[in-house]
């Protein structure tokens, strides 16, 4: 049964201690993707990966680290960097493809971090 | 600066009736634009695209309609049942620029409840 696994569901931190945030998929998909959500916001994208070794910066990167060793593993870890770094954070994977295809992303079930 | 905007955050119809979703975007380089259906607790689900150079583009009970003109588009559901409540995000994508493929802009959401 495919899909992708994020874990933990929801995690309480206190501030100033990194976190990092698990994403597993068993798609077999190339790309990765690690979105926040803010009340009243949309999905924002903090980091990409196209391909196994190799990530981009997404819109609101700054605070937030990722690895990509595996293609089926995308950590993300919220550093003591990050100002707010309580949301609800989701994890998406799709082909890795400039067309229509590479566009339609699958989501994990998100965490919920909260940071005191 | 958000580039898609779902200006209604919620909306309320009743059960068979017909429900509008509208989006609003900014960027003219948008070629792609996507709906996802997030039920509680659970990711987003893709739901239907439209690429720029259709104006519409159906799926049973779903269809999509494009104004490039106006940058606006929306997400007709008829009828619409129960089981459609959920939050509904418009989403676009400069599909065809290289730096861009694969990443997505996002809407806030809206919220629908369908009424018996």
């Amino acid at each position: 049964d495919g899909g992708i696994t994020q874990s933990p569901k929801y995690l309480f931190r206190k501030e100033g201690q990194n976190v990092t945030l698990s994403c597993e998929q068993n798609l077999n998909h190339d790309a990765m993707y690690w979105y926040r959500q803010d009340p009243g916001q949309g999905l924002r994208l903090i980091y990409y990966s196209q391909i196994v070794n190799d990530f981009q910066k997404g819109d609101i990167a700054e605070g937030y680290s990722v690895s990509r060793e595996k293609k089926e593993s995308f950590p993300l870890t919220v550093t003591s960097a990050q100002k707010n770094p309580t949301a609800f954070y989701l994890c998406a994977s799709s082909i890795s493809s400039p067309g229509p295809k590479g566009l339609e992303q699958y989501f994990g079930p998100g965490t919920r971090l909260t940071v005191t | 600066d958000q580039q898609v905007k779902q200006n209604s955050p919620s909306l309320s119809v009743q059960e068979g009736r017909i429900s509008i979703l509208n989006c609003d975007y900014t960027n003219s380089m948008f070629d792609y634009f996507l709906w996802y259906k997030k039920y509680p607790a659970e990711g987003p689900t893709f739901l239907i695209s439209i690429s720029s150079i259709k104006d519409k583009n159906e799926d049973g009970r779903f269809t999509v309609f494009l104004n490039k003109s106006a940058k606006h588009l929306s997400l007709h559901i008829v009828p619409s049942q129960p089981g459609d409540s959920a939050v509904y995000f418009c989403a676009a994508s400069a599909a065809m620029t290289t730096d861009s493929w694969g990443k997505l802009q996002f809407g806030a959401g809206t919220q629908v409840v369908v009424t018996p």
